[in-house]
């Protein structure tokens, strides 16, 4: 079975410090991660995917994530957070054969400025 | 940029009446899936659907639910007789046939319906 866990429900930084939202998977199967984010009032948008190939992967907005196999995890971060960062983030997880999408239950970040 | 669009943003309705909730996916999309978000809860997978059928769906998706793609463009969900636990916020997604392995693809979401039974 298919299912990422996110770490933490809310996560604060002031702007300019580093961001890290943190993500664990399980999956019987090679899996397929993202990272998708929310801003109010606006559909899941794709931040970046791991696929299979390598394993640091590089989004969007200054956003990277390092796919640990050893660890199961697969952790968001950007160096430098930016007011327009404020938003929900989701870790979804999909392997097997299917096409199914299975999130986490999201982290909202707050930029302090 | 091409986008998913969904109708309407807002949704209230009566117990027991039937919704329809519309989507419109990106053109060249083959794919397409309805999730829904219960308000504090995690985003769970409805349904998908591929070439005029169902591929899969989750045990939530029960006989009081139906999906339809009636022209080229759109793609609806219908609840037939709503129940207060279907208040929700519904996401349509779409992704394309042309990665490999196909299911590798990533699906591109829409802004959501929030529906509201009373």
């Amino acid at each position: 079975a298919q299912s990422v866990t996110q770490l933490d429900s809310h996560v604060s930084v002031s702007e300019g410090t580093p961001v890290l939202l943190r993500c664990n998977y399980s999956s019987s199967y090679s899996p397929s991660l993202f990272w998708y984010v929310q801003h109010p009032n606006k559909g899941l948008q794709l931040l970046l995917k791991y696929t299979s190939a390598a394993t640091l992967v590089k989004g969007i907005n200054g956003f990277e994530a390092e796919f640990k196999k050893s660890e199961t995890s697969f952790h968001l971060t950007k160096p430098s957070a930016h007011m327009s960062d404020a938003a929900e983030y989701f870790c979804v997880v999909r392997g097997g054969t299917g096409n199914q999408f299975y999130f986490g239950t999201g982290t909202s970040l707050t930029v302090i400025p | 940029e091409p986008e998913v669009t969904q109708t309407p943003s807002h949704q209230v309705t009566q117990m027991g009446q039937e919704v329809i909730l519309r989507c419109v996916p990106i053109s060249n999309h083959l794919y397409f899936y309805w999730y829904r978000q219960i308000l504090g809860q995690k985003v769970e997978f409805l349904v998908s659907f591929y070439n005029n059928e169902i591929s899969e769906k989750s045990e939530i998706f029960d006989d009081q639910f139906s999906v339809e793609r009636p022209d080229g463009s759109n793609f609806t969900l219908k609840i037939r007789s709503t129940k207060l636990e279907d208040s929700a916020m519904y996401f349509c997604a779409s992704s394309d046939g042309s990665g490999r392995p196909l299911n590798r693809n990533e699906q591109f979401f829409g802004p959501g319906t929030r529906l509201t039974v009373l």
